[in-house]
């Protein structure tokens, strides 16, 4: 079995500060990690996943977020927060487990983002 | 490309109604997912199809929900009677998973309100 754990369903930030969003992940098989966004009102977008290639993984928006295997951390990061990057942010899980696995993502818990001036 | 099309976008209705949500996936995605989403629970995984056939629909809470794909383009889940407890935003997503790790892309989502 396949979960995620988000710490921090709420996170606050001033613009231009660092955005650090953290996921932890538990797999029996190796794992393929996604950061969704969701914008109010509005469906899941990708914003970036690992893969099994490069640890350090760069999306949209100008996020990255690095694999960590010995941490079983999938951390999302931002330089510079921007106001339009408040959000709801959402960690996901699956792998090349057969079956009926195939392809199921499992998904934490979620984190909002806020964004002060 | 359209993108996962969901409707209706809004849908109010009283207790014990029947209720029907619609999505057409993106033309050519042979995997399709149905997704509820609440305050209580997050976002949890009810059904999902590869070629039209049920694979796994272990999330579907009761047997008031049912979900069927007729064909490539068009999937609905139904619930017969709605309870109050059902009222959440119902997403749709669809992918071609060459790999597993291929992207699911979620359609903007149906806000269910049951009275």
């Amino acid at each position: 079995a396949q979960s995620v754990t988000q710490l921090g369903s709420h996170v606050s930030v001033s613009e231009g500060a660092l955005v650090l969003l953290r996921c932890n992940y538990s797999s029996s098989v190796p794992p393929y990690l996604f950061w969704y966004v969701q914008y109010p009102n509005q469906g899941l977008q990708l914003l970036l996943k690992y893969t099994s290639a490069a640890t350090l993984v760069k999306g949209i928006n100008g996020f990255e977020a690095e694999f960590k295997k010995s941490e079983t951390s999938f951390h999302l990061t931002k330089p510079s927060a921007h106001m339009s990057d408040a959000a709801e942010y959402f960690c996901a899980v699956t792998s090349n487990a057969g079956g009926t696995s195939y392809g199921k993502l499992t998904f934490g818990q979620g984190t909002i983002l806020t964004v002060h001036p | 490309d359209a993108g996962v099309i969901q409707s209706p976008r809004h849908e109010v209705t009283e207790m014990g109604q029947e209720v029907t949500l619609r999505c057409k996936p993106i033309s050519g995605h042979d995997y399709l997912f149905w997704y509820r989403q609440t305050m209580m629970r997050g976002l949890e995984l009810l059904i999902y199809f590869n070629n039209n056939v049920p694979i796994d629909d272990s999330g579907m809470p009761e047997d008031r929900f049912s979900a069927k794909m007729p064909n490539a383009s068009f999937s609905t889940l139904k619930i017969q009677p709605s309870e109050p407890r059902d009222s959440a935003v119902y997403f749709c997503a669809s992918s071609l998973p060459r790999l597993a790790a291929d992207t699911q892309y979620f359609g903007p989502g149906t806000r269910l309100t049951v009275l």
